[in-house]
C-alpha cells in the first residue's frame, strides 16, 4: 500500500462546478497535511495546510481533514480554467519530511 | 523576500562532467531539502538539512552529493551521472518543528544527462 494515495485522475469539470480531490494516508501518526498545485513545467506551490480534524476555508478552496478515516479532501468552488494543474496532496510525520501523492490533474473546461 | 531562488534553471551535462546546482533561500528557514522530479511523477525526497546538518539521505547513489555552506545555501553536486538521472531537481525550504507549514520550492533545475 502507498503512504499517500489519491484518487485517480485526470478528472474534468466544467467552469464554475465544484471540484473534488480525495486523498487517503496510512501512516495513522501523520500529523500535517498539505495541498499543492504544480502547474506543467513548474514547481509545486502551496495551496492549502491542514493539522486539525474538520475542515478549513480559504477563498475558493476548502480542505477537509478526517484523522479517523486518514482520508484528506480539497474542494474547488467555482472552477476557473486557470486552475487547470496537477493537484499534489502531501503528508508530514514526525520524522519532518513530506511525502507526496501520485497527483490528480485537473482540468477545467471553459 | 519569500522565494526560493534555484540555479541553472537549465542544465544539460556529459556523464563524466561534474556539475553543481545552487539553492538559496532568505526567510530565516533552517531546514532545506533536495527533491527529485520524473516527469508526471511527485517529487520524491533525496536530502533534508536541519541546522545545516544533513539530518536525512534517503538512499541515493554517491555520484549526487550534497553541501551546506550556511543557512542560506544548499548545494547539490554532481558527478558520473546516468541519462536516467535526468529529472526536474527541486530545492525546498521550511521552519525544522514548523513543518506542518509547508514547503516553499523553488522553480527547479531541469537537468538533463546526455
Amino acid at each position: 500500500q502507498k503512504e499517500v494515495e489519491q484518487n485517480s485522475g485526470p478528472l474534468s469539470v466544467p467552469e464554475g462546478a465544484i471540484a473534488s480531490l480525495n486523498c487517503t494516508y496510512s501512516d495513522r501518526v501523520s500529523q500535517s497535511f498539505f495541498w499543492y498545485r504544480q502547474y506543467s513545467g513548474k514547481s509545486p506551490e502551496l495551496i492549502m495546510s491542514i493539522y486539525s480534524n474538520g475542515d478549513k476555508e480559504d477563498g475558493r478552496f476548502t480542505a477537509q481533514l478526517n484523522k479517523a478515516s486518514q482520508y484528506v479532501s480539497l474542494l474547488i468552488r467555482d472552477s476557473q480554467p486557470s486552475d487547470s494543474a496537477t493537484y499534489l496532496c502531501a503528508v508530514n510525520t514526525n520524522a519532518g519530511k513530506s511525502t507526496f501523492g501520485d497527483g490528480t490533474t485537473l482540468t477545467v473546461k471553459p | 523576500d519569500t522565494e526560493v531562488t534555484q540555479t541553472p534553471k537549465h542544465l544539460v551535462m556529459g556523464m563524466t562532467n561534474k556539475k553543481s546546482l545552487k539553492c538559496e533561500q532568505h526567510m530565516g528557514h533552517r531546514a532545506m531539502y533536495w527533491y527529485k522530479q520524473k516527469a508526471k511523477k511527485p517529487p520524491e525526497l533525496m536530502f533534508v538539512y536541519s541546522y545545516e546538518k544533513l539530518s536525512i539521505n534517503e538512499s541515493v547513489p554517491s555520484r549526487f552529493s550534497p553541501e551546506c555552506p550556511n543557512s542560506s545555501l544548499l548545494n547539490l553536486h554532481l558527478h558520473a551521472l546516468q541519462p536516467e538521472d535526468s529529472a526536474l531537481y527541486l530545492c525546498a525550504s521550511s521552519h525544522p518543528g514548523r513543518e506542518n507549514f509547508g514547503y516553499t520550492f523553488g522553480s527547479g533545475t531541469r537537468l538533463t544527462v546526455v
